[in-house]
């Protein structure tokens, strides 16, 4: 079963423009992850934030955290046609190890 | 070396074949796991192995049976497999902090796995 939601589920965007997509979850969580996937292939870990902060940054990506509404969002800023993947973000309970990923967000970044 | 290897890449199986596939990782990662992963959809976890041990079994068929020979490796062997079988199987790794903390994870590349 799916802990997160993600939306929107699907987003087309030009080069340049940003991305935006959020992520909500039902459970608490000890932190949350983001991860890209390109067509077929292997997924590659992006950013992880724990439950004690609400904002982190890593080159063009900054992934925020609402706790109290157990929500997230990344943001993709100035996207490259490469950026094109879909994105999940996943989470770990509070006491747990397994990894539990949202439906997933499908960016088309058009040159 | 930061990678996860999983091979073959492509399997293509009968229902009655019996196959494995392989992963395997260098980073001294303590956690293992296996996902499947169908087409458009997130990866479903299948199980997790924490010291060689395993910690997490999904409810999966039995006719999927893990194994972790060692640290660096991770087996699933495949028997009697459905055509709904077919999917993406993906393998990854993640180090294990003090007080059982599970951080990110780092992905193989798949098998593409196809059951006639």
């Amino acid at each position: 079963s799916q802990q997160g939601e993600e939306d929107p589920q699907a987003l087309s965007i030009q080069e340049g423009e940003n991305a935006t997509m959020n992520c909500s979850y039902k459970t608490s969580i000890n932190n949350l992850q983001w991860y890209r996937q390109n067509s077929g292939r292997g997924l590659v870990h992006l950013i992880l934030i724990r439950s004690n902060e609400r904002e982190k940054h890593s080159g063009r990506l900054r992934v925020t955290l609402d706790t109290s509404k157990k929500s997230s969002s990344l943001l993709i800023t100035a996207s490259r046609a490469a950026d094109t993947a879909s994105y999940f973000c996943a989470t770990i309970k509070a006491a747990g190890n397994k990894l539990t990923f949202g439906g997933g967000t499908r960016v088309l970044v058009k040159p | 070396d930061t990678e996860v290897t999983q091979t073959p890449k492509h399997l293509v199986m009968g229902m009655t074949n019996k196959k494995s596939l392989k992963c395997e990782q260098h980073m001294g990662h303590r956690a293992m796991y296996w996902y499947k992963q169908k087409a458009k959809k997130p990866p479903e976890l299948m199980f997790v192995y924490s010291y060689e041990k395993l910690s997490i079994n999904e409810s999966v068929p039995s006719r999927f049976s893990p194994e972790c020979p060692n640290s660096s490796l991770l087996n699933l062997h495949l028997h009697a497999l459905q055509p709904e079988d077919s999917a993406l199987y993906l393998c990854a790794s993640s180090q294990v902090d003090m007080g059982w903390t599970y951080n990110e994870q780092f992905f193989g590349p798949g098998t593409r796995l196809t059951v006639l």
